[in-house]
């Protein structure tokens, strides 16, 4: 049964800490995206990519956040330095383009739960 | 740019009784339309998904959904709901192929009162 796996579950640290999640696609997948979710935005995408190469993460603070695929199997999102602002749940999703339309399905990891402090 | 909208954020219906989650979409172009639900503490799950074939899409769990162009929409229903089926659900939208961001409604949190 293959799945998206996410790293830490649930995130506790205090404002100005560098926090990494990190994201396991399923294999064989070669477009990973990273959303977050909170109550008051909702869910919204902050970057994705395809075969590794970022295609768009307009929706990140690019001077806190950062996203990398450093290889196929893993993708990483960092806060550094983090802010009260940022708890929020991020979720990593994984699908792979047929460009027909006959699989379109992004899957969903687990998320990472993160508070700051 | 598109846009999804869910009318309710919170609807709550009986055991038995029909279920229905509304979603409206804005699109200058034919769509792909998804629902997905969120069940406590976990991630999402695709229920189904319009990709310009069958207009009546059927999903998981009973489930299905029915896209009108000509009202923009694409609700989805169940004809009994169960108390598993208390979660939350979203509706989102991509109007490109080849797996490209989704954007999503707010959510419809449902409850099934026994």
């Amino acid at each position: 049964d293959a799945r998206v796996t996410q790293t830490p579950r649930h995130k506790v640290t205090e404002m100005g800490q560098e926090v990494t999640m990190r994201c396991q696609p399923i294999l064989g997948h070669n477009t990973v995206f990273w959303y977050r979710q909170t109550m008051m935005q909702g869910l919204e995408l902050l970057a994705y990519f395809r075969n590794r190469a970022p295609l768009d993460d307009s929706g990140m603070p690019k001077d806190r956040f950062s996203a990398e695929m450093p290889d196929a199997t893993l993708a990483t999102l960092k806060i550094q330095p983090s802010e009260p602002r940022d708890s929020a749940v991020y979720f990593c999703a994984s699908g792979f383009p047929t460009g027909g339309g006959a699989e379109e399905t992004q899957y969903f990891g687990p998320g990472t739960r993160l508070l700051v402090l | 740019a598109q846009s999804v909208t869910q009318l309710g954020s919170h609807v709550s219906v009986s055991e038995g009784a029909l279920v229905l989650l509304r979603c409206n979409y804005s699109s200058s172009v034919p769509p792909y339309l998804f629902w997905y639900v969120q069940y406590p503490n976990q991630g999402l799950q695709l229920l189904l998904k319009y990709t310009s074939a069958a207009t009546l899409v059927k999903g998981i769990n009973g489930f299905e959904a029915e896209f009108k162009k000509s009202e923009t929409s694409f609700h989805l229903t169940k004809p009994s709901a169960h108390m598993s089926d208390a979660a939350e659900y979203f509706c989102a939208v991509t109007l490109n192929s080849g797996n490209t961001p989704l954007v999503f409604g707010k959510g419809t949190r449902l409850s099934v009162i026994a």
